[in-house]
């Protein structure tokens, strides 16, 4: 069956660490990848994406991700969080022949100040 | 923020009530989604529409069924609710099915 798998279900870090969220799925093909971020109490917002061209994306706040097409994986990264950062991440994959897309279970982030 | 509003935002009911939910867009896009979102499974797919009167399938759509009958609006029934149904709903809407999605606030929804 089609999935997407993150590493971590709870990551906790201190200020100024860094940050990196593993996500990994199970198509073939051409796939379009997202990172969402949800803050506590609030609706999901996009962080990034990738859709082609350069593997490594740079999002919103800092965020960034690598496509890695050999490991079927999209890893977060961040070189050093903040308090604010604390929220749940969740990777989702689009296989582009589908109109579906598959939200992994997501990881949900504490940074301690 | 894009502009879609979900209503209600909480409810609480009894179990093999009908309960309906409702999406609204003001952006005119294509796309609309139903999630649920529920502690250790992310996001799963419910129902989705491609347009006025075109919906499919999700993941999870056993119970649930949904209706388009304009573009700015996509409703989700459940026609007779079960405890299993108690979870956050949200509704998601793109342009097109290859652009990012825009999630509304969520509608907390518990049957007991």
């Amino acid at each position: 069956a089609q999935s997407v798998s993150q590493h971590n279900h709870h990551v906790i870090l201190s200020e100024a660490a860094s940050l990196e969220l593993g996500c990994n799925y199970s198509y073939g093909g051409t796939v379009n990848l997202f990172w969402y971020v949800q803050y506590p109490g609030q609706h999901l917002q996009l962080l990034l994406k990738y859709f082609s061209g350069d593997p490594l994306v740079k999002g919103i706040k800092g965020f960034e991700a690598e496509f890695i097409k050999s490991k079927f994986s999209f890893n977060l990264r961040k070189p050093s969080v903040q308090w604010s950062d604390t929220a749940e991440y969740f990777c989702a994959v689009r296989k582009t022949s589908y109109d579906k897309v598959i939200f992994g279970p997501g990881t949900s982030l504490s940074v301690i100040p | 923020d894009a502009g879609i509003t979900q209503s209600p935002r909480h409810k609480v009911t009894e179990t093999g009530t009908p309960v309906t939910l409702r999406c609204h867009q003001t952006e005119n896009h294509r796309y609309m989604y139903w999630y649920r979102q529920d502690p250790g499974h992310g996001l799963r797919l419910i129902h989705y529409s491609y347009g006025v009167k075109d919906t499919d399938k999700g993941e999870v759509s056993d119970g649930y069924s949904v209706s388009r009958s304009k573009t700015e609006d996509f409703l989700l029934t459940l026609e007779s609710a079960t405890s299993s149904q108690t979870s956050v709903y949200f509704c998601a809407i793109s342009q097109e099915v290859d652009q990012p999605q825009h999630f509304g606030d969520g509608t907390r929804l518990s049957i007991l």
